[in-house]
């Protein structure tokens, strides 16, 4: 699979949106980009995937670059609640799921 | 909301005793997953299994681990000795498909004294 970078952490404020980097440069056609965030050691909970086309639900919308090297999760009006790691992760044709260091994202009041 | 759930959520036990972790996977699931986190390191893959058969393990995934599905609805890891460096957060996942997305239990906090 792969390789993801992403900052290693950042801060927004209540209300705002956040908007969470990570950087694909490898991906190669079949792979998909899966975002999950972690809660304070809690397991870690899906948030949204793509392959190409941008997609949205009810937690967040994940923008794909066109030529696919980059993708941004957006958290649309974070809240308290948000505060956790993020994680972008590349998936192929594995059964596993391969974490990295994640983007702690902070929310402050 | 269907989820995953473990069982215990803290073992603790002394060193080379054998400890079984417990999963019930989301119910119409077929494809099941271990993993864990070592306090302050990343999330780390162990095992996926289906249809009876592991079908990808890691490393990690040593002569000391097994994984087992004794009924219709549990999914156990065992480790056999524990060691020190056992110590970590246990994460139990399942999914409909091998390729589908995979929903994470809460975890079991594994202690080894």
């Amino acid at each position: 699979d792969a390789k993801t970078t992403q900052p290693p952490s950042m801060d927004c404020a209540e209300g705002r949106a956040a908007n969470l980097p990570c950087n694909h440069s490898t991906i190669s056609g079949n792979e998909y980009v899966y975002w999950y965030r972690q809660i304070h050691s809690q397991g870690p909970q899906y948030i949204i995937h793509g392959l190409k086309n941008n997609e949205t639900n009810e937690m967040a919308s994940l923008i794909i670059t066109e030529d696919r090297k980059s993708s941004t999760l957006i958290l649309p009006h974070a809240t308290l609640r948000d505060t956790a790691v993020y994680y972008c992760i590349v998936r192929g044709n594995d059964y596993k799921l391969s974490f990295g260091a994640g983007t702690t994202v902070t929310v402050r009041a | 909301e269907p989820e995953v759930t473990q069982t215990p959520s803290h073992q603790v036990t002394q060193m080379g005793q054998e400890v079984i972790l417990r999963c019930v996977p989301i119910s119409n699931h077929l494809y099941f997953y271990w993993y864990r986190q070592i306090l302050g390191q990343k999330v780390e893959f162990l095992v996926s299994f289906y249809n009876n058969e592991i079908s990808e393990k890691s490393e990690i995934f040593d002569d000391q681990f097994s994984v087992e599905r004794p009924d219709g609805s549990n999914f156990t890891l065992k480790i056999r000795s524990t060691k020190l460096e056992d110590s970590a957060m246990y994460f139990c996942a399942s999914s409909e498909t091998g390729r589908d997305i995979q929903y994470f239990g809460a975890g079991t906090r594994l202690s080894v004294l």
